[in-house]
């Protein structure tokens, strides 16, 4: 099974500073890899996602995250954060091959963004 | 077209109850797969379900849990007996296929009393 690393648990950082949310992965094999964010009490919103090409993927909100295969990490990054970027966000990687394609999360990086 | 609904969105339940989440995916997706967050962390897989069929359930608790999704209606899950341990946020989500993106619904938070 996949496991997934989630290295910081929270992270605070000033408004329109730059931050990145690290997540490594355990498998060397081809996955399909994910970054979800969450608001309190809401469900998971998809922020990006990397199935294949290239491994710079952009998302929603000005997010981007990097797939590097050698090191096994999809690290999500963004240059200037808001306040309402304040949130949970999610780690999570699926087997392709696998049918049923089930998500390994990984246990979330609590984002907080000070005015 | 509606995102993947989940209700009851709160529910609160005493130990020896039952609870029952229910889930409707997104119109067109017959895949569903149900998580759930115990406080404090990530989402953990517990099955997936196609019309009429489980496909895999090796994250299902082996006693008291049990989950369906019939050829018409919602995908139920069923919590017998609940205990405070079982009280979480349980996650819907739903795909077209199963190698396609998954979509959550907003999680129905189960209180154990």
């Amino acid at each position: 099974a996949q496991s997934v690393t989630q290295l910081d648990s929270q992270v605070p950082v000033f408004e329109e500073a730059p931050v990145e949310l690290r997540c490594n992965y355990s498998s060397s094999v081809s996955v399909y890899l994910f970054w979800y964010v969450q608001y309190p009490n809401q469900g998971l919103q998809l922020l990006l996602k990397y199935l294949s090409g290239s491994t710079l993927v952009k998302g929603i909100n000005g997010f981007e995250a990097e797939f590097n295969k050698s090191q096994t990490s999809f690290h999500l990054r963004k240059p200037s954060v808001h306040i309402s970027d304040t949130a949970e966000y999610f780690c999570a990687v699926s087997d392709p091959r696998r049918t049923g394609n089930q998500f390994y999360f990984g246990t979330g990086t609590s984002l907080t963004v000070i005015p | 077209n509606a995102g993947v609904m989940q209700n009851p969105r709160h529910l609160v339940r005493r130990r020896g109850q039952e609870a029952r989440l229910r889930c409707s995916p997104m119109k067109g997706h017959s895949h569903v797969y149900w998580y759930r967050q115990l406080p404090e962390e990530g989402l953990k897989f517990m099955v997936y379900l196609q019309k009429e069929n489980i496909i895999d359930e090796s994250g299902m608790p082996k006693e008291r849990f049990s989950a369906e999704f019939p050829k018409e209606g919602p995908s139920i899950l069923r919590i017998q007996q609940v205990v405070r341990g079982d009280s979480a946020a349980y996650f819907c989500a739903s795909s077209q296929d199963w190698n396609n993106e998954q979509f959550f619904g907003p999680g129905t938070r189960l209180t154990v009393l």
